[in-house]
């Protein structure tokens, strides 16, 4: 069965220092992967997702970037982070143009 | 541009006590609605896809329907174990196949 890991669980960082978030999928080859956040009151915001390595499109402009080095492992980084990008990130896999599934979560706090 | 618009925002119920909670839905061309529970702190947890209106689909106290312009979630005899909050979200056939989201119904079944 395919299981889905991501970490931190969370993290407290301050305001300009650097990010990274990994997300890495196993039992399943080239899944399409997506990177949501979820801001208090509001619904998921897809934020990037990806069809292979090294395929990355994004879906709002932001602080934020993404990254696929491996076929099941996906990153989100930030140079300097903003107060505005504190939420809960999710990532997601799904076989191809079928169900997101997603994964525990990391809780993001930028002070 | 695609939205989803969930209701009620929050609901109290007793054990027992059957209710619905409902998506409505504008988009350019459904290809998928799909319904997730989300626990505090968790990531969402996939419940069902409905593809075509009149299609309903069951998983133990929980029933999804889905007609051209929303979707019901009808919670038959709830338990406290019910509470949660249920997201819906909606894929299309126009570009790639990112979900649209809603806020959720955010659900307390009290004993």
């Amino acid at each position: 069965s395919q299981t889905i890991h991501q970490w931190p669980a969370t993290l407290v960082q301050p305001v300009g220092s650097p990010l990274s978030l990994e997300c890495t999928v196993e039992g399943t080859s080239n899944p399409n992967l997506y990177w949501y956040r979820q801001a208090a009151g509001r619904g998921l915001q897809l934020l990037f997702y990806s069809v292979g390595i090294g395929q990355i499109s994004s879906e709002v402009p932001q602080n934020l970037s993404a990254s696929r080095p491996q076929d099941r492992q996906f990153i989100l980084s930030s140079k300097k982070l903003l107060l505005s990008d504190s939420g809960f990130y999710l990532c997601a896999w799904s076989p191809q143009r079928d169900t997101q599934y997603f994964g525990p979560g990391t809780r993001l706090t930028v002070l | 541009e695609d939205q989803v618009t969930q209701s009620p925002e929050a609901l109290r119920l007793q054990e027992g006590e059957s209710s619905s909670l409902n998506c409505s839905y504008t988009v350019s061309g459904l290809r998928g609605l799909f319904w997730y529970r989300q626990d505090p702190g968790k990531g969402p947890e996939f419940l069902f896809t409905l593809y075509s209106a009149g299609e309903e689909k069951e998983k133990e106290r929980l029933k999804a329907t889905l007609t051209k312009k929303e979707s019901f979630l009808h919670i038959t005899a709830p338990k406290p174990e019910d509470s949660a909050t249920y997201l819906c979200a909606v894929q299309t056939h126009t570009g790639f196949q990112k979900l649209v989201f809603g806020t959720g119904t955010r659900l307390l079944v009290s004993p």
